[in-house]
């Protein structure tokens, strides 16, 4: 079946640093999305992604839609304490069946001691 | 607007016990899901429903089963709860596609 590989699988930030995430598929995606998990809570949609190319913002979050369509990115600006969490990819075929999403396996975003 | 809610948040289960973990959403949307979380992992679909009427196995359906009770709820059973399903159980549900989906803030079981 489909695999969307998200790396890293965890990152450490400092505040005011800007980090990056990626994720990448075999297979072409219609839409990618992008989630944050917040500890003891569900996922939370920031960002969704509709074309080839499209680069779209969400405050200090930026993601693209990877123009091969089998990739997309997420930059996080100036970090703050509160962006630690994890954060999931997600992509969906147009009208997949029930809606899927097929899910990266996450990064987790920790803060330097 | 409550989202989606789901129902215990905590549960702890002895090995052969059942039980019933509950979702309802307010939104009106047409599909929903049932999926699970372990430690360090990413999400895996146990089962979903399309559209009222109608459910579907996901990728690990093994020892659960669902019912779409109305449009609303959706319902996920482990008949004979075993130490493996020991996770975090989330529900979550979609009006269409292409939009995203809207998470439930989870079920924590544990099977002893």
């Amino acid at each position: 079946g489909q695999q969307l590989n998200q790396s890293p699988q965890s990152m450490f930030i400092q505040e005011g640093e800007d980090v990056s995430m990626n994720c990448t598929s075999s297979s072409i995606f219609n839409t990618w999305l992008w989630y944050k998990q917040d500890p003891g809570e569900g996922p939370v949609l920031l960002i969704a992604l509709y074309k080839a190319g499209e680069l779209t913002s969400n405050g200090r979050l930026t993601a693209q839609f990877g123009i091969t369509r089998k990739d997309s990115f997420l930059n996080i600006s100036a970090s703050i304490p509160s962006d630690v969490g994890i954060y999931f990819c997600a992509g969906q075929l147009f009208k997949a069946a029930g809606n899927k999403l097929t899910f990266g396996g996450g990064t987790r975003v920790l803060v330097k001691p | 607007n409550a989202g989606v809610t789901q129902t215990p948040k905590f549960q702890v289960l002895k090995t052969g016990q059942s039980m019933t973990l509950q979702c309802a959403q307010d939104m009106n949307h047409n599909s929903m899901y049932w999926y699970r979380q372990d430690p360090g992992m990413g999400l895996r679909l146990i089962y979903y429903s399309a559209s009222e009427g109608t459910t579907d196995k996901g990728e690990v359906p093994n020892g659960y089963n669902v019912s779409r009770l109305n449009k609303r709820e959706f319902s996920l059973r482990l008949e004979s709860a075993a130490p493996s399903q020991t996770s975090v159980y989330f529900c979550a549900s979609s009006p269409r596609s292409g939009s995203g989906y809207t998470f439930g803030s989870g079920t924590r079981l544990t099977v002893v």
